[in-house]
């Protein structure tokens, strides 16, 4: 298996463009996680779906974010508009069944925006 | 104060010593994860754990519910173990992670 697949890997934008970040979850995996990660605050939670669906949206920083899953494969966050607080490396995990099994994590996204 | 602590926050050791990051958290937990980060930023996850010793290769983990402390030791350490170590809480809710601070570990040779 390919494991996590993100996209890109990295992204350079300006303060006010839209940024969209993808993800490819381990197939057959039905839990997927969205995460950012600062040296400030370290890994923190943005989204959890399951089956698809959002759980728990709580981590989501703001308005600016969205994040969907129309499909068991494919998942994108995307951040409207973006400012340069916002960078970070964003890392998406999947798991076989909920956060109860071992996540795995794609190489992340490395995010600056100027 | 944070629920989950980790301790060192930084290690630094020769090659082939043997190596041990602790970690404790104050809430209720049902696992605990230990992963692996890479100085290029990639994270692996290493061992998911709620009682009891996994051992992978050189990496054992432990884990004492009653004391809400958990270990990872390395044996023979060498310069590729030289990464972050976190550890994560899992609680009751059954996906969120509580996320330890990491311990950075160098191993010189």
């Amino acid at each position: 298996d390919a494991g996590v697949i993100q996209s890109p890997r990295h992204e350079v934008t300006e303060m006010g463009q839209e940024v969209t970040l993808r993800c490819k979850p381990i197939s057959g995996h039905n839990s997927l996680f969205w995460y950012r990660q600062t040296m400030m605050r370290g890994l923190e939670l943005l989204i959890y779906f399951n089956n698809n669906v959002p759980i728990d949206d709580s981590g989501m920083p703001e308005d600016r974010f969205s994040a969907k899953m129309p499909n068991a494969s494919f998942s994108t966050l995307k951040i409207q508009p973006s400012e340069p607080r916002d960078s970070a490396v964003y890392f998406c995990a999947s798991s076989i069944r909920g956060g109860a099994y071992e996540q795995y994590f794609g190489p992340g996204t490395r995010l600056t925006v100027t | 104060k944070n629920e989950v602590e980790q301790s060192p926050q930084n290690l630094t050791a020769q090659e082939g010593e043997f190596i041990t990051i602790n970690c404790s958290y104050s809430v209720g937990i049902s696992a605990l994860h230990w992963l692996q980060q890479h100085p290029g930023g990639g994270i692996v996850s290493l061992f998911m754990l709620s009682s009891g010793k996994k051992k992978h290769g050189r990496l054992i983990a432990t884990i004492n519910i009653q004391e809400k402390h958990s270990s990872l030791h390395i044996t023979a350490s060498h310069p590729r173990d030289s990464a972050v170590y976190i550890c994560a809480a899992l609680m009751d809710s059954n996906y969120q992670l509580i996320w330890g601070a990491g311990t950075k570990l160098i191993i010189k040779p």
